[in-house]
Protein backbone atom coordinates (compact mmCIF):
# COMPACT_ATOMS: atom_id res chain seq x y z
CA UNK A 1 0.00 0.00 0.00
CA UNK A 2 1.51 3.34 -0.86
CA UNK A 3 1.74 5.84 1.90
CA UNK A 4 -0.41 8.39 0.10
CA UNK A 5 -2.92 7.67 -2.43
CA UNK A 6 -4.73 10.12 -4.63
CA UNK A 7 -7.36 9.48 -7.48
CA UNK A 8 -5.71 10.46 -10.78
CA UNK A 9 -9.28 12.04 -12.55
CA UNK A 10 -9.32 13.58 -14.55
CA UNK A 11 -12.27 15.38 -13.05
CA UNK A 12 -14.20 17.66 -14.91
CA UNK A 13 -17.06 19.95 -13.36
CA UNK A 14 -19.35 23.18 -15.01
CA UNK A 15 -18.11 26.79 -14.00
CA UNK A 16 -19.34 27.52 -10.45
CA UNK A 17 -19.55 23.77 -8.97
CA UNK A 18 -18.25 22.58 -5.93
CA UNK A 19 -15.08 20.21 -6.43
CA UNK A 20 -14.34 17.84 -4.01
CA UNK A 21 -10.43 16.38 -4.44
CA UNK A 22 -9.44 13.76 -1.77
CA UNK A 23 -6.28 11.66 -0.30
CA UNK A 24 -5.92 8.55 1.53
CA UNK A 25 -2.81 7.88 3.65
CA UNK A 26 -1.43 5.34 5.70
CA UNK A 27 1.19 6.46 8.29
CA UNK A 28 -0.28 8.00 11.32
CA UNK A 29 3.13 9.62 12.07
CA UNK A 30 2.31 12.89 9.32
CA UNK A 31 1.75 16.08 10.53
CA UNK A 32 1.31 18.27 7.90
CA UNK A 33 -1.27 18.12 5.24
CA UNK A 34 -0.61 20.17 2.26
CA UNK A 35 -2.54 21.04 -1.42
CA UNK A 36 -0.27 22.26 -4.26
CA UNK A 37 -1.76 23.36 -7.64
CA UNK A 38 -0.18 22.96 -10.44
CA UNK A 39 -0.91 24.82 -13.81
CA UNK A 40 0.54 23.14 -16.97
CA UNK A 41 4.09 23.41 -17.75
CA UNK A 42 4.80 25.57 -14.73
CA UNK A 43 5.96 23.87 -11.11
CA UNK A 44 3.27 23.30 -8.62
CA UNK A 45 3.09 25.47 -5.59
CA UNK A 46 1.39 25.66 -2.58
CA UNK A 47 -1.99 26.50 -2.14
CA UNK A 48 -2.52 25.53 1.85
CA UNK A 49 -1.59 23.61 4.78
CA UNK A 50 -3.38 22.02 7.67
CA UNK A 51 -1.27 21.24 10.96
CA UNK A 52 -3.01 18.01 12.38
CA UNK A 53 -6.86 17.82 12.76
CA UNK A 54 -9.84 20.12 11.58
CA UNK A 55 -10.18 22.61 8.73
CA UNK A 56 -9.04 25.43 7.28
CA UNK A 57 -10.59 27.99 5.13
CA UNK A 58 -9.33 30.62 2.49
CA UNK A 59 -11.46 32.07 0.68
CA UNK A 60 -13.11 29.45 -1.92
CA UNK A 61 -10.94 26.78 -0.77
CA UNK A 62 -11.53 24.79 2.35
CA UNK A 63 -9.25 22.46 3.73
CA UNK A 64 -10.00 19.81 5.70
CA UNK A 65 -7.96 16.78 7.64
CA UNK A 66 -10.08 13.50 9.30
CA UNK A 67 -6.69 11.79 11.67
CA UNK A 68 -9.12 9.36 12.81
CA UNK A 69 -9.96 7.91 8.91
CA UNK A 70 -6.91 9.04 7.47
CA UNK A 71 -8.37 11.26 5.52
CA UNK A 72 -7.95 14.75 3.64
CA UNK A 73 -10.15 16.83 1.46
CA UNK A 74 -9.95 19.92 -0.42
CA UNK A 75 -12.88 21.94 -1.38
CA UNK A 76 -13.44 24.18 -3.86
CA UNK A 77 -16.76 26.44 -4.13
CA UNK A 78 -17.78 28.51 -7.09
CA UNK A 79 -15.24 27.06 -9.39
CA UNK A 80 -13.80 28.89 -12.23
CA UNK A 81 -11.73 27.78 -15.31
CA UNK A 82 -8.78 28.93 -13.76
CA UNK A 83 -9.17 26.68 -11.13
CA UNK A 84 -7.70 24.10 -13.73
CA UNK A 85 -4.84 22.38 -12.64
CA UNK A 86 -3.46 19.65 -11.24
CA UNK A 87 -3.62 19.45 -7.76
CA UNK A 88 -1.34 17.39 -5.49
CA UNK A 89 -1.73 16.54 -1.96
CA UNK A 90 1.39 15.99 0.23
CA UNK A 91 1.98 15.42 3.70
CA UNK A 92 5.07 15.36 6.36
CA UNK A 93 5.75 13.38 9.46
CA UNK A 94 8.13 15.31 12.25
CA UNK A 95 12.06 15.75 12.18
CA UNK A 96 13.97 16.27 9.21
CA UNK A 97 11.81 14.05 6.75
CA UNK A 98 10.63 15.01 2.94
CA UNK A 99 7.33 15.88 1.94
CA UNK A 100 5.52 12.88 0.80
CA UNK A 101 3.46 13.80 -2.43
CA UNK A 102 0.36 12.18 -4.28
CA UNK A 103 -0.15 11.52 -7.64
CA UNK A 104 -1.94 14.66 -8.25
CA UNK A 105 -5.95 15.06 -9.82
CA UNK A 106 -6.38 16.55 -12.66
CA UNK A 107 -9.05 19.48 -12.86
CA UNK A 108 -10.94 20.82 -15.32
CA UNK A 109 -13.58 23.69 -15.09
CA UNK A 110 -15.69 23.93 -18.22
CA UNK A 111 -16.70 27.91 -18.28
CA UNK B 1 10.16 36.86 -3.75
CA UNK B 2 11.31 33.25 -3.84
CA UNK B 3 13.09 32.46 -6.61
CA UNK B 4 13.91 29.07 -7.73
CA UNK B 5 15.43 28.89 -10.92
CA UNK B 6 16.34 25.85 -13.42
CA UNK B 7 19.45 26.34 -15.49
CA UNK B 8 16.77 24.84 -19.08
CA UNK B 9 13.62 24.37 -20.19
CA UNK B 10 14.00 22.20 -22.74
CA UNK B 11 17.14 19.74 -22.99
CA UNK B 12 17.84 17.14 -25.57
CA UNK B 13 20.89 14.42 -24.96
CA UNK B 14 21.90 11.29 -26.22
CA UNK B 15 22.33 7.96 -24.61
CA UNK B 16 25.37 7.57 -22.99
CA UNK B 17 25.90 11.32 -22.47
CA UNK B 18 26.59 13.06 -18.87
CA UNK B 19 23.75 15.58 -18.23
CA UNK B 20 24.30 18.29 -15.64
CA UNK B 21 20.98 19.98 -14.62
CA UNK B 22 21.50 23.29 -12.20
CA UNK B 23 18.96 24.52 -9.61
CA UNK B 24 19.70 28.21 -7.57
CA UNK B 25 17.47 29.25 -5.00
CA UNK B 26 18.00 33.20 -3.71
CA UNK B 27 16.16 32.86 -0.32
CA UNK B 28 18.52 31.43 1.39
CA UNK B 29 17.08 28.05 2.05
CA UNK B 30 18.48 25.33 3.68
CA UNK B 31 16.28 22.39 1.94
CA UNK B 32 17.21 21.27 -1.70
CA UNK B 33 15.67 19.09 -3.68
CA UNK B 34 15.27 16.93 -7.06
CA UNK B 35 12.62 15.49 -8.43
CA UNK B 36 11.18 13.68 -11.60
CA UNK B 37 7.60 13.98 -12.88
CA UNK B 38 5.99 11.56 -15.42
CA UNK B 39 2.09 10.84 -16.56
CA UNK B 40 0.76 8.31 -14.02
CA UNK B 41 3.57 8.07 -11.41
CA UNK B 42 3.22 11.80 -9.97
CA UNK B 43 6.47 13.19 -8.70
CA UNK B 44 8.89 11.20 -7.45
CA UNK B 45 12.00 12.17 -5.15
CA UNK B 46 15.50 11.35 -6.51
CA UNK B 47 18.05 13.12 -3.43
CA UNK B 48 17.71 16.13 -1.52
CA UNK B 49 20.16 17.64 0.97
CA UNK B 50 19.09 19.41 3.84
CA UNK B 51 22.68 21.56 4.05
CA UNK B 52 25.58 22.14 2.03
CA UNK B 53 27.64 19.16 0.99
CA UNK B 54 25.02 17.08 2.41
CA UNK B 55 22.98 14.71 0.54
CA UNK B 56 20.33 11.81 1.31
CA UNK B 57 18.95 9.38 -1.21
CA UNK B 58 14.84 9.80 -2.22
CA UNK B 59 12.65 6.89 -3.86
CA UNK B 60 14.54 6.87 -7.03
CA UNK B 61 18.73 7.88 -6.94
CA UNK B 62 19.93 5.63 -9.34
CA UNK B 63 21.14 6.18 -12.16
CA UNK B 64 21.56 9.64 -10.57
CA UNK B 65 24.43 11.84 -8.62
CA UNK B 66 24.31 15.49 -6.91
CA UNK B 67 25.86 18.01 -6.10
CA UNK B 68 25.51 21.10 -3.37
CA UNK B 69 28.86 22.89 -3.10
CA UNK B 70 26.97 26.14 -2.07
CA UNK B 71 23.76 26.39 -0.33
CA UNK B 72 22.04 28.16 -2.98
CA UNK B 73 22.96 26.06 -5.75
CA UNK B 74 22.01 21.70 -5.67
CA UNK B 75 23.24 20.30 -9.31
CA UNK B 76 21.58 16.93 -10.62
CA UNK B 77 23.95 14.51 -12.62
CA UNK B 78 23.11 12.07 -14.88
CA UNK B 79 26.14 10.30 -15.55
CA UNK B 80 25.14 8.07 -18.64
CA UNK B 81 21.75 9.47 -19.75
CA UNK B 82 19.62 6.62 -20.84
CA UNK B 83 16.33 6.94 -22.56
CA UNK B 84 14.11 6.16 -19.71
CA UNK B 85 15.34 8.70 -17.98
CA UNK B 86 13.17 11.35 -20.17
CA UNK B 87 11.16 13.12 -18.38
CA UNK B 88 10.04 16.57 -16.58
CA UNK B 89 12.53 17.35 -13.61
CA UNK B 90 11.97 19.62 -11.22
CA UNK B 91 13.79 21.31 -8.44
CA UNK B 92 12.59 22.36 -4.80
CA UNK B 93 13.88 24.15 -2.18
CA UNK B 94 12.17 25.08 1.82
CA UNK B 95 13.34 26.71 4.63
CA UNK B 96 14.12 24.00 7.52
CA UNK B 97 11.72 25.75 9.98
CA UNK B 98 9.09 25.81 6.99
CA UNK B 99 9.31 21.78 5.66
CA UNK B 100 5.64 21.71 4.41
CA UNK B 101 6.06 24.74 2.09
CA UNK B 102 8.93 24.07 -1.01
CA UNK B 103 9.21 26.22 -3.23
CA UNK B 104 9.09 24.87 -7.38
CA UNK B 105 11.33 25.47 -10.15
CA UNK B 106 9.53 26.01 -13.30
CA UNK B 107 10.96 22.51 -14.38
CA UNK B 108 13.14 21.26 -17.20
CA UNK B 109 11.88 18.78 -19.84
CA UNK B 110 14.99 16.03 -20.27
CA UNK B 111 14.74 14.17 -23.44
CA UNK B 112 17.04 11.39 -24.12
CA UNK B 113 17.38 9.87 -27.47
Amino acid sequence: QKEVEQDPGPLSVPEGAIVSLNCTYSNSAFQYFMWYRQYSRKGPELLMYTYSSGNKEDGRFTAQVDKSSKYISLFIRDSQPSDSATYLCAMIRGGNTPLVFGKGTRLSVIA
Amino acid sequence: DVKVTQSSRYLVKRTGEKVFLECVQDMDHENMFWYRQDPGLGLRLIYFSYDVKMKEKGDIPEGYSVSREKKERFSLILESASTNQTSMYLCASSRQASRYEQYFGPGTRLTVT
